[in-house]
């Protein structure tokens, strides 16, 4: 089975960093870019960053440009978010999600891991 | 303006269809994108349910019911989702999505109510 399984979310003071976390189980981790969504609660989707299956290729959005960086571990089938300088607008649900390529369809997601700034 | 808008709410009977636009701000030409297309329930993570380009260039999303589809409108610069014989299940939050400047850009999102 496909499988996301993120981690590393939790309440935090502004200012302060954060590392979250996604282990993936079920399909060959270093074939498949990977990216970060997020979503507070009660609203919509907004994607934060995507990496290709090497690290190659890395983009952000606007929200996490500056602060945030994405990387990840085809060793431990991990994919990593460090989030720095952390903002009460911060505060989502941060998803993790697959993708063939950096441009193709987010296919299957994790079911999240909270982040709260405050 | 936002790239993507969708209309916040739409409502709809069972056995019915309901049609779903995703509007593209003006000067981003719907007929050069893949629209994706995702499901959201309550409580769970969004779901992938197709992509549509064009009538010979979509696909649909692993286990998702042909009564899905997608579709666009180029005189309305705008893709569309369409789900036909509509069941109480269908009732959830659909987000559309593109890649555009090398960045993902999802729609505001529209709850429908079946």
């Amino acid at each position: 089975e496909v499988q996301l399984v993120e981690s590393g979310g939790g309440l935090v003071q502004p200012g302060r960093s954060l590392r979250l976390s996604c282990v993936a189980s079920g399909f060959s981790f270093d074939d498949y870019a990977m990216h970060w969504v997020r979503q507070v609660p009660g609203k919509g989707l907004e994607w934060v960053s995507g990496i290709s299956w090497n690290s190659g290729r890395i983009a952000y959005g606007d929200s996490a440009k500056g602060r945030f960086t994405i990387s990840r571990d085809n060793g431990k089938d991990s994919l990593f978010l460090h989030m720095n300088s952390l903002r009460p607008e911060d505060t989502a649900l941060y998803f993790c999600a697959k993708g063939d390529l950096l441009e193709d369809a987010l296919d299957i997601w994790g079911q999240g891991t909270m982040v709260t700034v405050s | 303006q936002a790239v993507l808008t969708q209309p916040s709410s739409l409502s709809a009977s069972p056995g019915a269809s309901a049609s779903l636009t995703c509007t593209l701000r003006r000067g981003i030409n719907v007929e050069t994108y893949r629209i994706f297309w995702y499901q959201q329930k309550p409580g769970s993570p969004p779901q992938f349910l197709l992509r549509y380009k064009s009538d010979s260039h979509k696909y649909l999303g692993s286990g998702v019911p042909s009564r899905f589809s997608g579709s666009k409108d180029v005189s309305a610069n705008a893709g569309i989702l369409l789900i036909s014989g509509l069941q109480s299940e269908d009732e959830a939050d659909y987000y559309c999505m593109i890649w555009h400047s090398d960045v993902w850009v999802f729609g505001g999102g529209t709850k429908l109510t079946v």
